[in-house]
């Protein structure tokens, strides 16, 4: 049974360029959550997406934007990107009726470094 | 803001031995409380969960106490196996919200 896939694994880009990232949950699995982890801290929460809408968001600007397909696969974007971007991009799924105390499954991450 | 605090950024544990990894939170309205491990180059692994109506979970070899008064919690890892080196985080969520907030982690050496 896979797992959360996420591609692609490593990305170089350059500032003010455009990005995209992808992912699949786990099957079963119909909410998609993506977080940003940076050096030395824990993920930090971007948004949430079910039923093809995001419905929260964290503290990041709109140029972090998303898209979930019927699918329920998910894309990150973000635009004019900036050196703070660079960081580990995970995607977690999740059913949207689970209860509390279920936790997320992760993919391994996105490793973006902006230069 | 940060509203999950892990105080320590690593700890070192002979084999055998008990682990003990502390987390601190600040907002009332969380009530569950989740552990992950995160080994190099993978995601986090969700390893148990309490409720905040209980005070204890346990798991086999891993054991998470919470004190509502506190506002803290810890997860107890028994007998400590080498294998059981990663980075733990500790993370909170919000019955009715939808986001999971997480700390910044420590990291586990487990000494053979």
């Amino acid at each position: 049974d896979a797992g959360v896939t996420q591609s692609p694994t490593h990305l170089i880009k350059t500032r003010g360029q455009q990005v995209t990232l992808r992912c699949s949950p786990k099957s079963g699995h119909d909410t998609v959550s993506w977080y940003q982890q940076a050096l030395g801290q824990g993920p930090q929460f971007i948004f949430q997406y079910y039923e093809e809408e995001e419905r929260q968001r964290g503290n990041f600007p709109d140029r972090f934007s998303g898209h979930q397909f019927p699918n329920y696969s998910s894309e990150l974007n973000v635009n004019a990107l900036l050196l703070g971007d660079s960081a580990l991009y995970l995607c977690a799924s999740s059913p949207w009726d689970r209860g509390q105390g279920y936790g997320y499954t992760f993919g391994s991450g996105t490793r973006l470094t902006v230069v | 803001d940060q509203q999950v605090k892990q105080n320590s950024p690593s700890l070192s544990v002979q084999e055998g031995r008990i682990s003990i990894l502390n987390c601190d939170y600040t907002n009332s309205m969380f009530d569950y409380f989740l552990w992950y491990k995160k080994y190099p180059a993978e995601g986090p692994t969700f390893l148990i969960s309490i409720s905040s109506i209980k005070d204890k979970n346990e798991d086999g070899r891993f054991t998470v106490f919470l004190n509502k008064s506190a506002k803290h919690l810890s997860l107890h890892i028994v007998p400590s196996q080498p294998g059981d080196s990663a980075v733990y985080f500790c993370a909170a969520s919000a019955t009715g919200g939808f986001k999971t907030i997480f700390g910044a982690g420590t990291r586990l050496f487990v000494k053979a």
